[in-house]
């Protein structure tokens, strides 16, 4: 049972153009969603975060939107730089369980 | 550096063997969790302590365990291994009455199984 969901494992970007990633939801009971991102020999890294009442969330080049009506949940990135180049996992949080469920990763690869 | 250690950071051994991973959390963290990365595969969630008592679990199979200890770091068990649970196993750590899912994780220990 996959409550949150990755559909792509892979993403190009071309340096300086837009990176959307993107995640499906089951549950609508989350409290929080979040996006982690993670180099390769590292522990993934907090990115981003938005509570499941509000629709956007900005922190300089990194906006999250979240579609509760759709459950999904998108990572803007802008403009984006070869630094990006990570593996992005987008996570949700329902407090009362106190799990943190996962999806399986995007790996972005922005191209100079 | 997220203050999270993990040790080993490589472990190579044999099926039906066991072993033990530790993890230090930052100081101060009483949360400590446990993931899991196999190949091609996202962050499991397996278990979760927060002061010495274990808060929510995850799918753990009944051959792992895990404990946390009085001065918070944690161990996880993996008895009777299997060559699939070859994966990268995490631990993280969050601040006491944090409520948001913002974790640190730890470098990750690397398990072989062969």
């Amino acid at each position: 049972d996959q409550q949150v969901k990755q559909n792509s494992p892979s993403l190009s970007v071309q340096e300086g153009r837009i990176s959307i990633l993107n995640c499906d939801y089951t549950n609508s009971m989350f409290d929080y969603f979040l996006w982690y991102k993670k180099y390769p020999a590292e522990g993934p890294t907090f990115l981003i975060s938005i509570s499941s009442i509000k629709d956007k969330n900005e922190d300089g080049r990194f906006t999250v939107f979240l579609n509760k009506s759709a459950k999904h949940l998108s990572l803007h990135i802008v403009p984006s730089q070869p630094g990006d180049s990570a593996v992005y996992f987008c996570a949700a949080l329902y407090n009362q369980g106190g799990k943190l469920i996962f999806g399986q990763g995007t790996e972005l690869s922005v191209k100079p | 550096d997220s203050g999270v250690t993990q040790t080993p950071k490589h472990l190579i051994t044999a099926t039906g063997q066991r072993v033990t991973l530790r993890c230090s959390p930052r100081s101060g963290d009483l949360s400590v969790y446990w993931y899991q990365q196999s190949l091609d595969q996202g962050l499991q969630f397996l278990i979760q302590y927060y002061n010495g008592e274990e808060r929510a679990k995850g799918n753990i199979l009944e051959r792992f365990s895990a404990q946390q200890f009085p001065d918070l770091h944690s161990e996880l068990n993996l008895s009777s291994l299997e060559l699939g649970d070859s994966a990268l196993y995490f631990c993280a750590s969050s601040p006491r009455g944090q409520k948001t899912g913002e974790l640190f994780f730890g470098e990750g220990s690397r398990l072989t199984v062969l």
